[in-house]
């Protein structure tokens, strides 16, 4: 069974622009979440989607956004970029309302130069 | 704001012994646990979910919960190089109607041949 993919592994862009990330959930996942991650931070909450539905927020800048398709890949965009983004940026799927936690994807290297 | 707090290590034993990797959480009505292994460069992935106060096995993972002292810890035994990693605990928080993992920072394991 095919797990959570992310698309691109890796990606540089310069400050002031955008990027989208995409996540392809496994099959019959429903639910996805995005994380950032940094040395400092630590895995700090995005946001999670169910069935194209924005369920919960975690407190970044309106900057960060994303959204869900009809078939639960799910698309986060990240515009007027920073040099504070650069981060690895993970996606995790899970089953709606289960409590076996998630399976993540390899995640997107972004580095905002 | 809910916490979820780690020693961030590093944690160093020599191979064949007990590791002991300890977690603290703030939110008394969590009743989600969580151990994740994050390789370096790569997405951390599920070793140990934990619900109810006792212990847990799993090969040679326990892991180990006190809901009254707000405590969970993971024990690994015959600790083998390729543990080393670092260890992230995580508690679902259920407030409202939305669910999220909170994260600790993880400790960092290192197991010496």
């Amino acid at each position: 069974k095919a797990g959570v993919t992310q698309t691109p592994r890796y990606l540089i862009k310069t400050r002031g622009q955008q990027v989208t990330l995409s996540c392809s959930p496994i099959s019959g996942h429903r639910s996805v979440s995005w994380y950032q991650q940094t040395p400092g931070q630590g895995l700090q909450f995005l946001f999670e989607y169910f069935s194209e539905t924005q369920r919960n927020k975690g407190n970044f800048p309106g900057r960060f956004s994303g959204r869900q398709f009809s078939n639960s890949r799910s698309e986060m965009n990240v515009s007027t970029l920073e040099l504070g983004d650069s981060a690895l940026y993970l996606c995790a799927s899970s089953l709606p309302r289960t409590a076996d936690g998630y399976t993540f994807g390899s995640g997107t290297r972004l580095t905002v130069v | 704001q809910k916490e979820v707090e780690q020693n961030s290590g590093p944690l160093s034993v020599p191979e064949g012994a007990i590791a002991s990797l300890n977690c603290t959480y703030s939110d008394r009505g969590s009743q989600s646990f969580f151990w994740y292994r994050q390789y370096s460069g790569k997405s951390p992935e599920l070793i140990m979910s934990i619900y109810s106060n006792g212990d847990k096995e799993d090969g040679r993972f326990t892991a180990q919960l006190n809901k009254a002292s707000q405590y969970v810890s993971l024990l690994i035994r015959d600790s083998q190089p390729s543990d080393s990693a670092t260890y992230l605990c995580a508690v679902i928080d259920n407030a409202g109607n939305n669910r999220k993992l909170i994260w600790g920072l993880g400790t960092s394991l290192a197991v010496n041949p």
